[in-house]
């Protein structure tokens, strides 16, 4: 069964502390890796697109990579406002629109 | 723009009730999708529309219709409100087939008691 798989589920970190989330999936035939922002009470934000191993996108404070089986969200740096909880999810090539995402992982960044 | 809206925010529901849960988006999208998010389940597709008219089912369909007479709106409808249908559930629209930037509309909270 595909499975897609967050870690840790929870995360504390003091402001300035860098760390990365990671996400892993078992699945074949990946057509795209997604990672999203939820903030409590809200729908998540679309945050990157990954659709190849060794591919990087940056944005502010992160940075999302890939690999074959995993991907990791790097956090620079982080500051309170970057508490949030963050989903991943995978498309793949057999399964048309739908994606699968995982459970996420809970950030809180202390001052 | 309003992006992508849902009404109501929150609502409790008896057992057997029906009701509709709203949703439109004024991006011109053609995708449009239902989720519904449980804790330690993640988010669970339930339906889907590639356009006007044309819909489909995803995970967990049951239970649930929706129709897609507009590019601007997807209604959901539960037919008879089970407390396994307590959820939060989200709306989400996004303008191509080849991306993946799904816009997502603010919940509704749904309790069944």
């Amino acid at each position: 069964e595909d499975q897609v798989t967050q870690s840790p589920e929870a995360l504390r970190l003091q402001e300035g502390e860098s760390s990365s989330l990671n996400c892993s999936y078992t699945v074949s035939g990946l057509r795209g890796l997604f990672w999203y922002r939820q903030d409590p009470g809200k729908g998540p934000e679309f945050l990157f697109t990954l659709y190849s191993a060794g591919e990087e996108k940056e944005k502010e404070r992160l940075k999302a990579t890939l690999t074959k089986k995993e991907s990791f969200l790097h956090i620079t740096a982080p500051k309170p406002e970057d508490s949030a909880t963050y989903l991943c999810a995978v498309q793949l090539e057999t399964s048309g629109s739908r994606l699968t995402f995982g459970e996420g992982t809970q950030l809180t960044v202390n001052p | 723009n309003a992006g992508v809206t849902q009404t109501p925010k929150f609502q409790v529901l008896k057992t057997g009730q029906s009701m509709t849960l709203q949703c439109a988006q004024d991006m011109n999208h053609e995708y449009m999708s239902w989720y519904r998010q449980d804790p330690g389940m993640g988010l669970r597709l339930i339906h889907y529309s590639v356009g006007a008219g044309i819909t489909d089912q995803g995970e967990v369909p049951n239970g649930y219709n929706v129709s897609r007479s507009t590019t601007e709106d997807f209604p959901l409808r539960l037919l008879s409100a089970a407390p396994s249908q307590t959820s939060v559930y989200f709306c989400a629209s996004r303008p191509r087939r080849s991306s993946y930037e799904q816009y997502f509309g603010p919940g509704t909270r749904l309790t069944v008691t």
